[in-house]
């Protein structure tokens, strides 16, 4: 079956680190990868995706390269802000030889990121 | 513009009861999914509808739980007989086309007292 590994955390950075949170992914079929976060107090938001290999998802800053060779998909971003803390939630997208998962998304287990000023 | 809806946004009930959470996706939109965020499960899927196909109910964790999607737009999620551990954040997701974009509703949080 699929499935999702995150970077346990929770983690804590200061303003302007560098931020990487490890993701891999088991999948039966070719997975679209995506990054969910979901802000205190908000719903979840999509943040990035790749659909296919070598792909690089990005915004806000915020980036994530589709690696098959080693079924991966971390996120980085050069250098955070406090309005950055939130839980970060690594996700794929299946649709396996005949459509049969629909679409349904697999999550990680998420991670708290919290950035000190 | 509005997104995804759900209501109640809050809901508690005693042991035993039914509940019934409501879902209002994005105008449009054909697929309609239902997760659970609980603590010790983390986000997991429960059904899934895409226009008048059979819903996918491979997610759903008991017989108590069903669903349905009216008119091929709101949803309503149904919890008979809740349990303790039927407590969690229920979340609505909606796609244009099946394994589109996913945007998610803000959820009905569930505590079963």
């Amino acid at each position: 079956g699929n499935s999702v590994t995150q970077m346990e955390g929770p983690v804590t950075l200061s303003e302007e680190a560098f931020l990487t949170i490890n993701c891999t992914y088991t999948a039966t079929g070719y997975p679209s990868l995506f990054w969910y976060v979901q802000y205190p107090g908000e719903g979840l938001q999509l943040l990035l995706k790749a659909t296919k290999a070598d792909d690089k998802g990005s915004n806000k800053g915020f980036e994530a390269t589709y690696r098959k060779e080693t079924t991966s998909f971390h996120l980085e971003k050069g250098s955070v802000q406090v309005s950055d803390s939130a839980v970060y939630f690594c996700a794929l997208s299946d649709l396996n030889a005949g459509g049969t998962s629909y679409g349904k998304l697999t999550f990680g287990q998420g991670t708290i990121l919290t950035v000190h000023p | 513009g509005a997104g995804v809806s759900q209501s109640p946004s809050n809901k508690v009930t005693e042991k035993g009861k039914d509940v019934e959470l409501r879902c209002d996706p994005i105008s449009g939109h054909t697929a309609l999914y239902w997760y659970r965020q609980s603590l010790g499960q983390g986000l997991e899927f429960l059904i899934y509808f895409q226009g008048n196909s059979a819903p996918d109910k491979s997610g759903l964790p008991s017989d108590r739980f069903s669903a349905e999607r009216t008119g091929g737009s709101v949803s309503t999620l149904t919890i008979q007989r809740t349990q303790q551990e039927d407590s969690a954040v229920y979340l609505c997701a909606s796609s244009l086309r099946v394994a589109d974009t996913q945007y998610f509703g803000p959820g009905t949080r569930l505590t079963v007292l």
